[in-house]
């Protein structure tokens, strides 16, 4: 079962920064959290990923709180392209994903 | 360039008419998934290959079966499809041994009339 909340759906400005929240308040601590988008009738296509250190890179930011409880996925100039369905899944390396309900991140112009 | 390739992209089947759906990698990656897509759902797990040995999820129906003949290719088979099977399948491959993540293939919408 999934292990992850995320709000709905979600409203940004293009040209603003997209802060997706992500509640996994069970998460273990060898449990990764990774984040995907599904823009629509394409598969889920991989963000970023991290364990307790915040990440960056070329498309995203992944900010964990300290307790690992939480985590915020950054897109720090949304684009038109960038409105999709964002899903946070927490899962042990190597292993199966469950994911949530995903949240539809709509980029206004 | 694609790196998990599903085919066909689109397939209709009858009810009851038995149909299989496939993938393939250039990843050489050792652990393939089948996963199940309502409109408007999550991706939901069907069940994996980790190399030849099969995991199936508790709530996977019989009715779907899975083949990996090698590391490259791995089928979904539906033997007998219901209309509730109306969805997108998606296939994704993973290294399975790091923390390295799930790529997915762009999947195959199946349609039961």
């Amino acid at each position: 079962d999934a292990k992850t909340t995320q709000p709905p759906s979600m409203d940004c400005a293009e040209g603003r920064a997209a802060n997706l929240p992500c509640n996994h308040s069970t998460i273990s601590g060898n449990e990764y959290v990774y984040w995907y988008r599904q823009i629509h009738s394409q598969g889920p296509q991989y963000i970023i990923h991290g364990l307790k250190n915040n990440e960056t890179n070329e498309m995203a930011s992944l900010i964990i709180t300290e307790d690992r409880k939480s985590s915020t996925l950054i897109l720090p100039h949304a684009t038109l392209r960038d409105t999709a369905v964002y899903y946070c899944i927490v899962a042990l390396w190597g292993n199966q994903f469950y994911f949530g309900t995903g949240t539809s991140l709509t980029v206004i112009p | 360039d694609a790196m998990v390739i599903q085919n066909p992209r689109y397939q209709v089947t009858q009810f009851g008419k038995p149909v299989t759906l496939s993938c393939s990698q250039t990843l050489n990656h050792n652990v393939m998934y089948w996963y199940q897509q309502k409109s408007s759902q999550a991706p939901k797990l069907l069940f994996h290959y980790y190399d030849k040995d099969f995991n199936n999820e508790a709530d996977t129906p019989d009715n779907f079966q899975s083949r990996r003949p090698n590391t490259s290719f791995c089928f979904l088979d539906i033997r007998s499809p219901g209309l509730g099977d109306t969805a997108m399948y998606l296939c994704a491959t993973s290294r399975g041994r790091d923390n390295q993540p799930q790529h997915f293939g762009d999947g195959t919408r199946l349609s039961i009339l």
